[in-house]
Parts: C-alpha cells; structure tokens; sequence
C-alpha cells in the first residue's frame, strides 16, 4: 500500500462547479498535512496547509480527519485558472526538517 | 527575493553514460532536498540535507547516484550510469519552514 493515495482523476468539470479531491495516508504518525499545486511543467507550490479544524482560503476548503487517515480539499466555483495537478502531502517529524511524502496527485481541468 | 535555482534545465543522454545536475537554494535555507518526479506520478524524496549533512538518503539509489553539498550552500546529484528508467524530473527544493521548489531538470535518457 502506498503512503498517500489519491484519485488520480482526472477531473473535468465546468466554471463555477465545486469540485472535492481526496487523499487517505498509512502512517498515523504523520504529523503534518498539505495539499501543493502543479501546473503542466512547473514546480510545485504550497496551495495550503491542512489543520484539524479544517481551515478556507478563498475559494479553498482544506479538511482533516486523522482518525480515519483522510484529508479532503474542496474547490469552489471553479476558474479556469484552477485547471492543474493538486498534490496532498503528508510531512513525518517537523516540518522544518521533516519528510515530505507526496500523492501521485489528481489532475484537475476546468472547461469554459 | 531570488528563488531556488537549477541547472541544466533540459538534458538528454544516452544510457551508461554520467549526468549532474546543480541546485542553489534560496540563501539562509539549511535545509535542501532533491526529488525525482516521473511522469504521472508525485515527487519521490531522493536525499535531504541540512546544512552540509545528510539527514534521510533512504530512497537514494546509491550504486549509481549520489549528491553531495559542499559547505552547506549549492549541491549538486550525479547519476552513474543512467539507465532508461532514470528518466524524470529532478526537483531541488530548500526551506526553512515552507519548501520551496526550483524549476527542475528534465532528464530524458534514450
């Protein structure tokens, strides 16, 4: 079983959709949580952390539930610009120094 | 504020033959990893250092690669002899909390 999982999609949904991706992890003793982007031939970029509480940026809803292993991220009202690869990431020890274990990533595209 | 740099860009080699590829970070990060990103798939930690020491080499294919990071600044990884599957991208990041990624190297070898 790999260390994250995720629905490698991909998902195609119209402007102004919600759109949900999810991602389940292995290891209980993570300890941190994000979801990266990654547009088409580009570098990764933090799009947000991952708290217990869940916590929104924007258009962006981040959730975790650490007993069942399960991180979500929702989307709303869908640009064109969202159109990418989000990645959900699990972090063991600090995140300073700590190990990063990424998804395979779901591929994400928005249609006029 | 400059970013984590890379370089080659793009490199094409035939396989058994050597390739290395140079990281610079963002200046004050003593944390710096390589990735290797295959196509279709997330990036896979290949070695993490902090400062000029090797904290995590676990998933590094030592017979053939190895990286090293002089005076804990720019590092460089080297991969001898490539094979086929070596084909990827290789990612540098540096932190010193939130990783920062450089653009990548795109290795193809045929």
């Amino acid at each position: 079983r790999k260390e994250v999982e995720q629905d490698p999609g991909p998902f195609n949904v119209p402007e102004g959709a919600t759109v949900a991706f999810n991602c389940t992890y292995s290891n209980s003793a993570s300890q941190s949580f994000f979801w990266y982007r990654q547009d088409c031939r580009k570098e990764p970029k933090l799009l947000m952390s991952v708290y217990s509480s869940g916590n929104e940026d924007g258009r962006f809803t981040a959730q975790l539930n650490r007993a069942s292993q399960y991180i979500s991220l929702l989307i709303r009202d869908s640009k064109l610009s969202d159109s990418a690869t989000y990645l959900c990431v699990v972090v063991r020890g600090g995140t300073s120094y700590g190990k990063l274990t990424f998804g395979q990533g779901t591929i994400l595209t928005v249609h006029p | 504020e400059a970013g984590v740099a890379q370089s080659p860009r793009y490199k094409i080699i035939e396989k058994r033959q050597s390739v290395a590829f140079w990281c610079n970070p963002i200046s004050g990060h003593a944390t710096l990893y390589w990735y290797q990103q295959i196509l279709g798939q997330g990036p896979k930690l290949l070695i993490q250092f902090q400062n000029n020491g090797v904290v995590d080499d676990s998933q590094l294919p030592k017979d053939r690669f190895s990286a090293e990071r002089l005076k804990g600044v720019d590092s460089t990884l080297k991969i001898q002899p490539a094979k086929l599957e070596d084909s990827a991208v290789y990612l540098c990041a540096s932190s010193l909390v939130e990783q920062f990624f450089g653009p990548g190297t795109r290795l193809t070898v045929l």
